[in-house]
């Protein structure tokens, strides 16, 4: 199946700094979805982006969908103590049957010192 | 403003017994689907459903079944349970089955085979 390769696996911060991640594929996708975890709930999507090039902010995150199709990174600007999580990245592909199935990254967990 | 329900949120089995995990969304969406989480393995879908009276198999369906009688609900069934299926259990839907519906995500059942 399609493999997604989400890094850094984690990261430990200063309150403040600003955030990088992304996820690389060897696959085209046609949406590439972030999601973050927080300890004991479900994810909770973040930024949806559905063209290549595609540039889309909400608040201090921002994510763009990869010109090839197959990177998206995400930033998190300002970094705060609720920033901690396990943020993922997702891609969604055509699977056939007229349906669509998401792969997710293995996740990248954040860490932010006060 | 329930969204994804998932109980329980907690169990232990015994290897071998059987039980049912059950998802109930109240949004009215056709597409819902099960993933589990392993440490370091990200998500992965187990089964799926496009709507009522249709599901279909994901990564790992080996050791799950799932029905799909109603809208709302799409209970997990493991019949025998392993060791090797001890995760989290996350339940997921969307509006409908294209690229561009994001899925909302229920907190999750952790299970346990002892």
């Amino acid at each position: 199946g399609q493999q997604l390769n989400q890094s850094p696996q984690s990261m430990f911060i200063q309150e403040g700094e600003d955030v990088s991640m992304n996820c690389t594929s060897s696959s085209i996708f046609n949406t590439w979805l972030w999601y973050k975890q927080d300890p004991g709930e479900g994810p909770v999507l973040l930024i949806a982006l559905y063209k290549a090039g595609e540039l889309t902010s909400n608040g201090r995150l921002t994510a763009q969908f990869g010109i090839t199709r197959k990177d998206s990174f995400l930033n998190i600007s300002a970094s705060i103590p609720s920033d901690v999580g396990i943020y993922f990245c997702a891609g969604s592909a055509y699977s056939g049957a007229g349906s669509y199935q998401l792969t997710f990254g293995k996740g990248t967990k954040l860490s932010v010192i006060p | 403003n329930a969204g994804v329900t998932q109980t329980p949120k907690f169990q232990v089995l015994k290897t071998g017994q059987s039980m049912t995990l059950q998802c109930a969304q109240d949004m009215n969406h056709e597409y819902m689907s099960w993933y589990r989480q392993d440490p370091g393995m990200g998500l992965r879908l187990i089964h799926y459903s496009v709507g009522a009276g249709i599901t279909d198999q994901g990564e790992v369906p080996n050791g799950y079944n799932v029905s799909r009688s109603t809208t709302e609900d799409f209970p997990l069934r493991l019949l025998s349970a392993a060791p090797s299926q001890t995760s989290v259990y996350f339940c997921a839907s969307s509006y409908t089955r294209g690229p561009n519906q994001p899925q909302h995500f229920g907190d999750g059942t952790r299970l346990s085979i002892l």
